[in-house]
């Protein structure tokens, strides 16, 4: 159990679109989802946190207004880059957390790898 | 205070050793210590978990040793395979609140056959 799919694992577009990218919890409700973003070779580094239905807490230095979180269902958040630029390339990763009790481990997705040209 | 320091940053073990990666922590707070491994191209997967009430905790050939006083932690790998070549995140977390993750550096594993 505890299965989390990303959509999509890759895309590429151009600079200045939006890109929107799904976490899906397959079995089980996700009270609390994780973005996270990851350089070539670097550590996971924590964008937001998102609770079902309440607005996303962003890390210092994640600009809220660029990568816009939505969290409506306890199975599903999703994260839009808006009006990408190159720099906002990277691998982003979610992860969702069984709610009720605490002490629940994040299961990760596999990744959507987003290239801007 | 809320860092975690991971070593080393690569290693490189014959197929059949042991490798070990270390994890250090500063702040008392933590209360949940796992480890992941990440291949390329996926997300992290979650391999084995320790709190700081018990030193050891094993599960198949994967081995955490815990010290409390030294607020430090590891990772051991026992009869380790070329399939076990992946990056290791040891990780620190608070229980309660936002229960967010803090990540150490990465540890790039390459075992040879």
């Amino acid at each position: 159990g505890a299965v989390v799919s990303q959509h999509p694992s890759w895309v590429i577009c151009k600079s200045g679109t939006s890109v929107k990218i799904e976490c899906r919890s397959l079995d089980f409700q996700a009270t609390t989802m994780f973005w996270y973003r990851q350089f070539p070779k670097q550590s996971l580094m924590l964008m937001a946190t998102s609770n079902e239905g309440s607005k996303a807490t962003y890390e210092q230095g994640v600009e809220k207004d660029k990568f816009l979180i939505n969290h409506a269902s306890l199975t599903l958040s999703t994260l839009t880059v808006t009006s990408a630029h190159p720099e906002d390339s990277s691998f982003y990763i979610c992860s969702a957390s069984r709610g009720g009790r605490s002490n629940q481990p994040q299961h990760f997705g596999d990744g959507t790898r987003l290239s801007i040209l | 205070q809320q860092q975690v320091k991971q070593s080393p940053q690569s290693l490189i073990v014959q197929k059949g050793g042991i490798p070990i990666i270390n994890c250090a922590y500063e702040n008392t707070a933590f209360d949940y210590f796992p480890w992941y491994q990440q291949f390329p191209g996926k997300g992290p997967a979650l391999l084995i978990a320790i709190r700081p009430d018990v030193s050891e905790k094993k599960e198949g050939r994967f081995t955490i040793s815990f010290n409390k006083s030294a607020k430090q932690f590891s990772l051991h790998i026992m009869d380790s395979q070329p399939g076990d070549s992946a990056t290791y995140f040891c990780a620190a977390r608070i229980s309660q609140g936002a229960q967010k993750l803090v990540f150490g550096q990465g540890t790039r594993l390459t075992i040879n056959p």
